[in-house]
């Protein structure tokens, strides 16, 4: 079974600041996972995903996430944020095949001026 | 530029009664998803279905059923409301496994 923690429930930062929202899982098998943005009253948007290979991984709207197995994290980051990027961020586990994703309680952004 | 459509943005209804939640993708996308959202909680799965008829069990599918007649439209049925079924629901789709797309969303209030 998978599990995924956000540990941030909500992030502040200020327009043009660099953020990292933190996301950990747990498997005990090999995994896919996924970054989601929720904007206000809208449903959800696939950022970025990892299947394998490259541990960077980009994303829409300038958004990258890195997988490090040995920490089992998957954070995404963004070197510069703008006032638009203000949403709820969820961090997503699933595993080989056909199997159901596991989201995070999210954590959400609030980009200020 | 891709759609998923959701019937309704609110809707209220009372305890007991039978709840239709439409969803319609324009993308001709295998695969389809019908999620609960709820604070704290983050997306619970209820059902999904990788073929026109066919469907399988999510996280939560207890008083919750579907039905995928045609390719583009998942219906999400609450045979009997309850209360705590008060939520927003939302309705994906995707070639892949796992969802891409997502509708907008329909918050269900039961009284």
């Amino acid at each position: 079974a998978q599990s995924v923690t956000q540990l941030d429930s909500q992030v502040p930062v200020f327009e043009e600041a660099p953020v990292e929202l933190r996301c950990n899982y747990s498997s005990s098998v090999s995994v896919y996972l996924f970054w989601y943005v929720q904007y206000p009253n809208q449903g959800l948007q696939l950022l970025l995903k990892y299947l394998s290979g490259s541990t960077l991984v980009k994303g829409i709207n300038g958004f990258e996430a890195e997988f490090n197995k040995s920490q089992t994290s998957f954070h995404l980051r963004k070197p510069s944020v703008h006032i638009s990027d203000t949403a709820e961020y969820f961090c997503a586990v699933g595993a080989t095949g056909f199997q159901k994703l596991v989201f995070g309680t999210g954590t959400r952004l609030l980009v200020s001026p | 530029d891709v759609k998923v459509t959701q019937s309704s943005r609110y809707l209220v209804k009372r305890t007991g009664e039978k709840v239709f939640l439409e969803c319609v993708q324009d993308m001709d996308h295998e695969n389809m998803f019908w999620y609960r959202q709820d604070p704290g909680l983050g997306l619970r799965l209820i059902y999904f279905s990788y073929d026109v008829k066919m469907k399988e069990k999510g996280d939560i599918p207890e008083g919750y059923s579907v039905s995928r007649e045609k390719k583009e439209r998942f219906s999400l049925i609450l045979e009997s409301a309850s209360t705590n079924q008060t939520s927003m629901y939302l309705c994906a789709s995707s070639f892949e496994e796992q969802p891409q797309h997502f509708g907008d969303g329909t918050r269900l209030s039961i009284l």
